[in-house]
This record gives structure tokens, C-alpha cells and sequence, in this order.
């Protein structure tokens, strides 16, 4: 248990739905990632929350899109996904940005069809 | 830009050390960490070590770091079934102000 949970643990969903990530970390963090982990790229760096607010995007499509309604949760929404999209995506977080020691979460392994 | 690597797969028989390498180019590197990945499961924090030490040991985990070379390894000692994994080498880079991973060794521990 590290503290961030990630729910739902598995996905499935079509090219034209609408889903949801989200993420809760319990460790009175103030930053939050979103990281991507597949085959070709094992992990990407897509979203960097820092105390609610986003310090870095790396050229995510706009089909992602993060939220951070406080510094506990973070979402990452998807829309009109393809199937190259199907990875495990990782939250992690970290007392600051200044201190780089990541808690991750176990991941929600996504399937695009 | 920033890049971190290390060997994809390590194979070796239950009882013995196991070493997995990893380079880095940045030189302002900080912090050095290794990562444990098991089957289904996130990344979860093993060791790390600061850019100003050459050795940290932890039970069975003895991290060494070459500065110069900009080398860093993870010896496992007594290595059992349950240490199977993906290990995940990580460098702060003082350049880029990011964490960058390497693609992970695939760590295989057979009788």
C-alpha cells in the first residue's frame, strides 16, 4: 500500500466513449503526475500537477485531459481514444516538485477497441 | 536530450546476486533511484542514493554510483523467486529539472 489508490483498476472502452481516471494519494502530497507505460515507450511523463495547478504538459493529444480539483485527486478524462492509446497509466506523487521521490499507484490498465 | 539506460532482461539462479546497470548522460544528475515493478502492480521505491555518495547499502540491496562514468548498479544479494520484476533506474536531471526513467531490466530469478 503506498498510499495512492487508482480506480478503475482495468477499462475497457470504445473509440467514442467518454471515461474517467482518478487518482487519490493520502500522504499530504502537493504534487501529482500522470505517467503512461506501454510497450513502445515504457514510461511518459504526460501531466505534472503542483499544488492544484499544471506545471507540464509534454505534447499529450487533446483527447487527455487532466483535472486537479485539489491537491489529494487527480483525473485524466479520455475521449475518442484509439487503440494505440491501450497502456497502463500510472499516477504518482511527491511532497513537492522539488523533491522527486515518486509514490506511485498501482495503475489502470486501459484497452482501447 | 536526457537519457537514461539499461539492459532489458537479467536472468539468475535463486541464491545468487543479481546486478543491474544503468547509465545516465546528465552529469547534474542529483538523485539516483531504483524502482521494483512486479507483474500487475505500480512502481514502488526501493532505494536511492545522492549524487555525492559513491555506495549505499540497504539488507540486500547495495546501490554503487560512478560519477565519473556516470554509471549506477544494483546488486541484489541472495536473490529469490519473490525479487522477479521490472527494475526501473531513475535520474534527476538538474538540466531538464525532471525525473528520467530508463526502460527497466526484467529481472527473471530461476531454481
Amino acid at each position: 500500500e503506498t498510499g495512492v489508490t487508482q480506480t478503475p483498476r482495468h477499462l475497457v472502452m470504445g473509440m467514442t466513449n467518454k471515461k474517467s481516471l482518478k487518482c487519490e494519494q493520502h500522504l499530504g502530497h502537493n504534487a501529482m503526475y500522470w505517467y503512461k507505460q506501454s510497450a513502445k515507450k515504457p514510461l511518459e511523463l504526460m501531466f505534472v500537477y503542483s499544488l492544484e495547478e499544471r506545471v507540464e504538459n509534454n505534447s499529450v493529444p487533446s483527447r487527455f485531459s487532466p483535472e486537479c480539483p485539489n491537491s489529494s485527486h487527480l483525473f485524466l478524462h479520455l475521449h475518442t481514444l484509439q487503440p494505440e492509446d491501450s497502456a497502463l497509466y500510472l499516477c504518482a506523487s511527491s511532497r513537492s516538485l522539488a523533491v522527486t521521490e515518486l509514490f506511485f499507484g498501482e495503475g489502470s490498465r486501459l484497452t482501447v477497441l | 536530450g536526457e537519457d537514461v539506460e539499461q539492459s532489458l532482461f537479467l536472468s539468475v539462479r535463486e541464491g545468487d546476486s543479481s546486478v543491474i546497470n544503468c547509465t545516465y548522460t546528465d552529469s547534474s544528475s542529483t538523485y539516483l533511484y531504483w524502482y521494483k515493478q512486479e507483474p500487475g502492480a505500480g512502481l514502488q521505491l526501493l532505494t536511492y542514493i545522492f549524487s555525492n555518495m559513491d555506495m549505499k547499502q540497504d539488507q540486500r540491496l547495495t546501490v554503487l554510483l560512478n560519477k565519473k562514468d556516470k554509471h549506477l548498479s544494483l546488486r541484489i544479494a541472495d536473490t529469490q523467486t519473490g525479487d522477479s520484476a521490472i527494475y526501473f533506474c531513475a535520474a534527476f536531471s538538474g538540466g531538464y529539472n525532471k525525473l528520467i526513467f530508463g526502460a527497466g531490466t526484467r529481472l527473471a530469478v530461476h531454481p
